[in-house]
């Protein structure tokens, strides 16, 4: 069974800190998606990474995907109230497509 | 592109009675579709995934006769959740997997 293990699932930071969520498996996954959820909404896609050691940047948000494609890592930089909410992190499960969700980081940036 | 639609963002119903949700996927055709459910602050649990055509499988712990979907064209999925509990009460969410990685907007159903 592959499983995510997201962490941290709670975090209260100060406006313009720095924080790092992570998202670690003992399995390979082909894709690793990094969702943002508000509440009573769908959760929207943040971006995809495929590549193993693969970075990519959304603005302040930097996401990298671990070279053995079993981690990832989403990195906020100076982060803003406006940036509050639930980050999920997801894999797809062998050839079904169907995600994989890690538990979720609830992140709460106060002004 | 790839927008899916999903009706009614929220419901309120009596114990007792069957409430239908809607999944349309607007401008892409969907063999397949993922309904996940979640709790307040907590993360997506994917029940059950519809197929076109053909029945739909169930991830273990979903009650099948409970969670009724039907797949019944390209566009169009429908979970039913029959005989409400208030323990039914949480978010259902769709999603048509690799397709698009676009969900529905989610319906928030309370059971009294």
């Amino acid at each position: 069974t592959q499983l995510l293990e997201q962490s941290p699932q709670f975090l209260s930071i100060q406006e313009g800190e720095n924080l790092t969520v992570y998202c670690n498996s003992s399995s390979v996954f082909s894709s690793l998606q990094w969702y943002r959820q508000e509440p009573g909404e769908g959760p929207v896609l943040l971006v995809t990474v495929v590549t193993g050691g693969e970075v990519k940047k959304l603005k302040r948000l930097t996401f990298q995907f671990g070279d053995a494609r079993k981690d990832s890592s989403l990195h906020i930089t100076a982060a803003q109230p406006g940036d509050t909410g639930l980050y999920l992190c997801a894999g797809v499960g062998g050839n079904t497509g169907k995600l994989i969700f890690g538990q979720g980081t609830t992140l709460q940036v106060k002004p | 592109g790839a927008v899916v639609s999903q009706h009614p963002s929220w419901v309120i119903c009596k114990s007792g009675t069957s409430v239908k949700i809607e999944c349309r996927s607007l401008d892409f055709q969907a063999t397949t579709m993922f309904w996940y459910r979640q709790f307040p602050k907590q993360s997506l649990m994917l029940m059950a995934t519809s197929n076109e055509g053909s029945k739909a499988t169930y991830e273990q712990g979903v009650e099948k006769d409970k969670f009724l979907i039907n797949h019944a064209s390209l566009t169009l999925s429908t979970l039913t959740v029959t005989s409400a509990h208030p323990e039914d009460s949480s978010f259902y969410i769709c999603n048509p997997g690799t397709v698009s990685y676009t969900f529905g907007s989610g319906t928030r159903l309370t059971v009294v």
